[in-house]
């Protein structure tokens, strides 16, 4: 079964500073794709970045990076100088194939604390 | 583009009575996912379509649960009859089938209470 797990359920940083969180995924694929989405307390869900598993080179979106360690089958999402609206819910998710469906992992609340 | 439009936002109705929930995809999004997210289970896939064809149920609860996709705008989600235990956020997202990388477009949520 496809799985993805995120093993901090919360945690804070300090505006201006970096936080790295984490996130492993279960395939047996060679070929998928991983996401990390944001729900700030609007509950809307907002695509913060995406990632290629064909692709070596690690995505990254103005402040937003990941590390994509794809033995490991690692998929960590880095946010630099946190600000406060980066306060949220952060789901890491997977899609097996292009023609698969979306998996989400339980999600880690984040705190940027001024 | 107006986005994914999901109705009501906000549905209270008491136990034994009939919810329906409502979804406009994006305009040539062809690919449908209607989930339920609660503090206990997180954010859990119910089912999903392509082109308007029912792919995946198996995330389905029960058999009170039934989703439908008439045509290529419009779905709904049906609850019957309802129960306290379905007090949840529904979202409903759309895609594009076969481009694996095409992100998920959710909709704003229903924020469902149930009596």
């Amino acid at each position: 079964a496809q799985t993805v797990t995120q093993s901090q359920p919360e945690m804070s940083v300090q505006e201006a500073e970096t936080v790295t969180l984490s996130c492993t995924y279960d395939t047996s694929e060679n070929n998928y794709y991983l996401f990390w989405y944001k729900q700030p307390p609007s509950r809307q869900m907002i695509l913060v970045i995406r990632q290629e598993a064909y692709k070596q080179q690690n995505a990254t979106e103005n402040r937003f990076s990941v590390n994509f360690q794809k033995a490991a089958k690692s998929f960590s999402l880095k946010i630099s100088d946190s600000q406060l609206g980066d306060t949220a819910m952060y789901f890491c998710a997977s899609r097996k194939t292009s023609y698969d469906k979306v998996i989400f992992g339980p999600g880690t609340s984040l705190s940027v604390i001024p | 583009d107006a986005g994914v439009i999901q109705s009501p936002r906000h549905e209270v109705t008491e136990m034994g009575q009939e919810v329906t929930l409502r979804c406009k995809p994006i305009s040539g999004h062809d690919y449908l996912f209607w989930y339920r997210q609660t503090m206990m289970r997180g954010l859990e896939l119910l089912i999903y379509f392509n082109n308007n064809v029912p792919i995946d149920d198996s995330g389905m609860p029960e058999d009170r649960f039934s989703a439908k996709m008439p045509n290529a705008s419009f779905s709904t989600l049906k609850i019957q009859p309802s129960e306290p235990r379905d007090s949840a956020v529904y979202f409903c997202a759309s895609s594009l089938w076969g481009f694996g990388s095409s992100p998920l477009h959710f909709g704003n949520g229903t924020r469902l209470t149930v009596t």
